[in-house]
């Protein structure tokens, strides 16, 4: 059965250091998304991503983050100067984009900033 | 702007026992309902949805989640636990209409399934 990857399923980095983390979305899906859990918090939403740029993004998703689909298979996210408060776990999912549009999870990035 | 509470962070149930996890949801138009899990240590698994039709669906592992519109809820059951069933478990939404497909999540329940 086809699923969502996600590597490392660990990254330590230092504060201010940047950070990319990569997905690969299951292939013949169209939409990709970013979402990150702060350690006993809400799943929250970061991005959504589709034909080649940004269709959504929350307040969370500010300048110090981006997202690049480089090849055919990869969708990353970048944080380019890493704070403490960025310290979660990380999900990226993927979806066919037709009603009810059912996302798939990877299995998560768990990112310490220290 | 949609919304999803989930009453009670942690339900401790006995093997054998009824499992009932609550949803409630915010929306000025009834939306697509999902129910996750996530295992120790795994991602999101998606359990069952809600599109539209009949309002008692079915996932998998035995779970059941009924739509009440009525209610604004979305409460996920299962008849007998087992322990392998012990997980976080989600309501996520997403709106029919419109172009946001991002999924708004409830705060999460731990189930505990006691021996």
């Amino acid at each position: 059965e086809p699923e969502v990857t996600q590597t490392p399923s660990h990254q330590v980095t230092q504060m201010g250091q940047e950070v990319i983390l990569r997905c690969v979305p299951i292939s013949n899906h169209l939409y990709f998304y970013w979402y990150r859990q702060i350690l006993g918090q809400k799943v929250e939403f970061l991005v959504s991503f589709y034909n080649n740029e940004i269709s959504e993004k929350s307040e969370i998703f500010d300048d110090q983050f981006s997202v690049e689909r480089p090849d055919g298979s990869n969708f990353t996210l970048k944080i380019r100067s890493t704070k403490l408060e960025d310290s979660a776990m990380y999900f990226c999912a993927s979806s066919l984009g037709q009603a009810p549009y059912e996302q798939y999870f990877g299995p998560g990035t768990r990112l310490t900033v220290t | 702007a949609q919304s999803v509470t989930q009453l009670g962070s942690h339900v401790s149930v006995s093997e054998g026992a009824l499992v009932l996890l609550r949803c409630n949801y915010s929306s000025s138009v009834p939306p697509y309902l999902f129910w996750y899990v996530q295992y120790p240590n795994q991602g999101l698994q998606l359990l069952l949805k809600y599109t539209t039709g009949a309002t008692l669906v079915k996932g998998i592992n035995g779970f059941e989640a009924e739509f009440k519109k009525s209610e604004t809820s979305f409460h996920l059951t299962k008849p007998s636990a087992h322990m392998s069933d012990a997980a976080e478990y989600f309501c996520a939404v997403t709106p029919i209409s419109g172009s946001a497909r991002q999924l708004t999540f409830g705060s999460g329940t731990q189930l505990t399934v006691l021996p």
